[in-house]
């Protein structure tokens, strides 16, 4: 989508601090959301994803909440350490007529202040 | 485990030049695959999917193609190369609730 061709955001947090980063998506029928983050040169790594039948999920300092009603998925990160620091995505898992498909949100990036 | 390849990770080529990426995954059968391109400082645009030997589907009009000779191999091509064709590729696979992604191949056309 156009959003591609954009500079991404960016969330400056104070290490020690809590980072939301929020998406919007647009598919009512995507089975799964999925956050990826992506260092510096390297392709995204998967952190944590959520069923669509789900609204929260916890994984390890990461919590990531779904309301279905707005269509908005965020990623809560507790304690934001420097190594946070990343561009994040959201991703949902749609079903299209070739098959299973991946719609990647527009990113955002997390710089995490010393 | 189920692994993905992606080489050369970083490439500079002239103007007009041929250009091939190679994407290759290994532990799994007929596996959905994809080419991303993203440019600095922004978000991954899908180029390609496939799923499976000789389909593919191109979500954009470019200047690339995109084949899949066999199973578990993407391949990225363009028969002359533009400026505007510099990025960070990304060949990726869906499992089953996720994609995998190869570590990526930053082209820069000169």
């Amino acid at each position: 989508g156009e959003s591609v061709g954009l500079h991404l955001p960016t969330l400056s947090v104070q290490e020690g601090d809590n980072s939301i980063i929020n998406c919007a998506y647009s598919n009512s029928a995507s089975d799964y959301f999925i956050w990826y983050k992506q260092e510096s040169g390297k392709g995204p790594q998967f952190i944590i994803d959520i069923r669509s039948n789900m609204d929260k999920r916890q994984g390890q300092r990461v919590t990531v909440l779904l309301n279905k009603t707005v269509k908005h998925l965020s990623l809560q990160i507790a304690a934001t350490q420097p190594g946070d620091s990343a561009v994040y995505f959201c991703a949902e898992k749609a079903r299209d007529n070739y098959g299973q498909n991946f719609v990647f949100g527009p990113g955002t990036r997390l710089s995490v202040l010393p | 485990s189920q692994t993905i390849h992606q080489w050369p990770a970083t490439l500079v080529q002239p103007v007009g030049s041929p250009l091939s990426l190679e994407c290759t995954v290994e532990g799994t059968s007929n596996p959905n695959l994809y080419w991303y391109r993203q440019a600095a400082g922004r978000g991954l645009q899908l180029l390609f999917y496939s799923v499976g030997i000789g389909q593919i589907s191109s979500e954009v009009p470019q200047n690339l193609s995109a084949s899949r000779p066999q199973d578990r191999q993407f391949i990225l091509s363009s028969k002359k190369l533009l400026l505007s064709d510099s990025g960070f590729y990304l060949c990726a696979w869906a499992g089953v609730v996720e994609a995998f992604f190869g570590q990526g191949t930053r082209l820069t056309v000169v």
